[in-house]
């Protein structure tokens, strides 16, 4: 089966630097790679996500990359401010007629430091 | 107000005591999901559902069973809950396969 691997597992940065988290997945068949961010306390979001014909998608400060030769995809948050701080999950998944079975990483807890 | 609930929030069980925990969505969303969620294991996929009546299983499907009569709801029940099934559990719908995933509250379950 699919398997995520995220780093790294802790990051701190100074507000205003780049923070970049990278996964790897195992499946070549996973078509569709999601980022959510979880708040404390809070349910997961979606922030951004990428399907396997794209190569890169940007949404103001987030953006996310993916390597589909080398199995991997990154998110990159330039510019980071202090509400930026939360967990933050990649996922993989194939996407087909039977549904959605999602394969998450174990998280990335991101601290900005004001 | 478009919402994922999950019911209950709160549940302190014993080993062996059937639950069940309810997730409703009122977004007319096919795509349901549960998922746990422990310390360093991120979230892990129990059983999802495409539409009424079809479900198949995640990861991590052992001592889990789903049902999906109508569309709105997508139970878990726990036949006989044991202590390694303490986590935080989220429900979450989606109108897309590879759309987002709107997650209920979380339900926090602790056997003992």
């Amino acid at each position: 089966g699919e398997n995520v691997e995220q780093h790294p597992s802790t990051l701190s940065v100074q507000e205003g630097d780049s923070a970049v988290i990278k996964c790897t997945y195992s499946d070549s068949a996973s078509n569709y790679f999601p980022w959510y961010k979880q708040e404390l306390g809070k349910r997961p979001q979606l922030i951004i996500d990428i399907r396997s014909n794209v190569g890169e998608k940007k949404d103001q400060r987030i953006a996310v990359t993916l390597n589909k030769t080398a199995k991997h995809f990154s998110l990159h948050i330039t510019e980071t401010q202090p509400e930026d701080s939360a967990v933050y999950f990649c996922a993989a998944s194939i996407i087909g007629n039977y549904g959605q079975n999602f394969v998450f990483g174990p998280g990335t807890r991101l601290s900005v430091l004001p | 107000e478009a919402q994922v609930t999950q019911n209950p929030r709160y549940l302190i069980t014993v080993t062996g005591k059937k639950l069940t925990v309810t997730c409703s969505q009122n977004m007319n969303h096919e795509y349901m999901s549960w998922y746990r969620q422990d310390p360093g294991l991120g979230l892990r996929q129990i059983y999802y559902s495409m539409n009424v009546e079809v479900t198949d299983k995640g990861d991590v499907p052992e001592g889990y069973k789903v049902s999906r009569k109508e569309k709105r709801n997508f139970p878990l029940i726990l036949e006989s809950p044991s202590p390694n099934q303490t986590s935080l559990y989220f429900c979450a719908s989606s109108f897309l396969p590879s759309g987002e995933q709107y997650f209920g509250p979380g339900t926090r379950l602790t056997v003992t």
